[in-house]
């Protein structure tokens, strides 16, 4: 059974442009939350899409957005890059249940902005 | 506001030995926990899951254990090996938070000596 597929692994982008990155779930799972790792911050949570809704969001500028397909594949993006959004973005899926559901990673996508 | 913390924050064992990482958070009203391990650049991968309605877990010579009265987990680590070394971080589902948000620590970096 494949795991969490994140793409790309690693990008660099200049300050002020604008980034894309995906994340295809575990099949079946229609859950998929997006994180930023960060030395100094650690994970914080940046957004969570069901069935192609966002249903929850974290403490983060307007510039980070996501959104999710029908296939439950999801991507995020990030306009106007600041040298701060340098990071290891993750994103999870969860098994389908009520609330008390397992998370599964994927790999990340290592952010630099320079 | 749900606050997780981990204590110690980086450990060097021989290998061999037997440990203890501890979590602890503020708020009792959570829905499960979840232990994760992250090698350095990389995803995080799951180790175990505690219910709310459980008291411990075990996986190997993994047990995780959870004590909501005193806002406490602990993972205990049997037999320590080199390759255990990596991030150990915790994380919870808060009840006041809706669908899947994971509130995390900041991890406790785990080296074992050969």
């Amino acid at each position: 059974k494949a795991g969490v597929t994140q793409t790309p692994r690693y990008l660099i982008k200049t300050r002020g442009q604008q980034v894309t990155l995906s994340c295809s779930p575990i099949s079946g799972h229609r859950s998929v939350s997006w994180y930023q790792q960060t030395p100094g911050q650690g994970l914080q949570f940046l957004f969570e899409y069901f069935s192609e809704t966002q249903r929850n969001k974290g403490n983060f500028p307007g510039r980070f957005s996501g959104r999710q397909f029908s296939n439950s594949r999801s991507e995020m993006n990030v306009s106007t890059l600041e040298l701060g959004d340098s990071a290891l973005y993750l994103c999870a899926s969860f098994r389908p249940g009520v609330v008390n559901t397992e998370a599964f990673f994927g790999q990340g996508t290592r952010l630099t902005v320079v | 506001k749900q606050e997780v913390t981990q204590i110690p924050a980086a450990l060097s064992v021989p290998e061999g030995e037997n440990l203890v990482l501890n979590c602890s958070f503020t708020d009792s009203a959570i829905y499960n926990l979840q232990w994760f391990r992250q090698d350095p650049g990389k995803g995080l991968t799951s180790l175990l899951l505690i219910q709310s309605s459980q008291r411990e877990q075990t996986s190997g010579r993994l047990n995780a254990s959870l004590d909501k009265s005193s806002g406490r987990s602990t993972l205990y680590i049997a037999a320590s090996q080199p390759g255990d070394s990596a991030t150990y971080l915790c994380a919870l589902k808060p009840y006041m938070e809706y669908g899947n948000k994971l509130v995390f620590g900041a991890g406790t970096i785990l080296r074992v000596k050969s």
